[in-house]
């Protein structure tokens, strides 16, 4: 069973577009991300949630919105596609406290913008 | 500023070598340190250390916190190709979790 899924897994579109990125995990976490990693290979965090709220939001172009409709999902909405926003976005989630505090990833979504 | 550096940025060893790889953190409200090891895909857990001293073992890689000195060391003995990927360490502090820049290592037969 899969634990944190993303879909797409590739999607390629041109600038000036708006697209989604779809995060969901069956671990019962309640604390999901999403991170970017450029090609230099550095994970970035970008937004966090936990139980639904945003916790966290980082440096991040407001053509970036999150949004999460229930604990188990966490959306990623990009408005205005721009080549630099061209990346592996991971989704993951994590349960604070109780000792298990790994993060779970999913297996990314490569975006290239033309 | 919360931030958490590794070092070196890369490394080329010969299969059989030993290897230790290294993360320093500063933050506020640490909780724990974890490695992962990340290949063409997403990164994958490795280890998680909260208490300072105690080693963690997992086949030929382990790895030890010391939270007076602020870091981490990973290492990997008698290196094999399949150890070949980033090795990236991060910082914990209740929701957040601080990335480094990872290490590249690359093992050659």
């Amino acid at each position: 069973d899969t634990a944190v899924s993303q879909t797409p897994k590739y999607l390629v579109t041109q600038m000036g577009n708006d697209k989604s990125i779809k995060c969901e995990q069956n671990l019962g976490h309640d604390t999901m991300y999403w991170y970017k990693q450029d090609s230099k290979k550095f994970l970035k965090i970008m937004f966090s949630y936990n139980n639904k709220e945003l916790i966290i939001n980082e440096t991040v172009p407001n053509r970036f919105s999150p949004k999460s409709p229930d604990k188990a999902h966490l959306n990623l909405h990009i408005n205005s596609l721009e080549l630099g926003d061209s990346a592996v976005y991971f989704c993951a989630s994590s349960h604070p406290g109780g000792g298990i505090e790994t993060q779970y990833f999913g297996p990314g979504t490569r975006l290239l913008v033309l | 500023e919360d931030k958490v550096v590794q070092s070196p940025l890369s490394l080329v060893v010969h299969e059989g070598d030993t290897v230790t790889l290294n993360c320093s953190y500063e933050v506020t409200n640490f909780r724990s340190l974890l490695w992962y090891k990340q290949e063409k895909k997403a990164p994958t857990f490795l280890f998680m250390l909260t208490s300072s001293g105690i080693e963690k073992k997992s086949g030929r890689l382990s790895s030890i916190l010391d939270k007076k000195e602020l870091f981490s060391i990973l290492n990997i003995t008698a290196t094999q190709t399949g150890d070949s990927a980033v090795y990236l360490c991060a910082s914990n502090t209740g929701n957040q979790f601080y990335f480094g820049t990872g290490t590249s290592l690359t093992v050659i037969p």
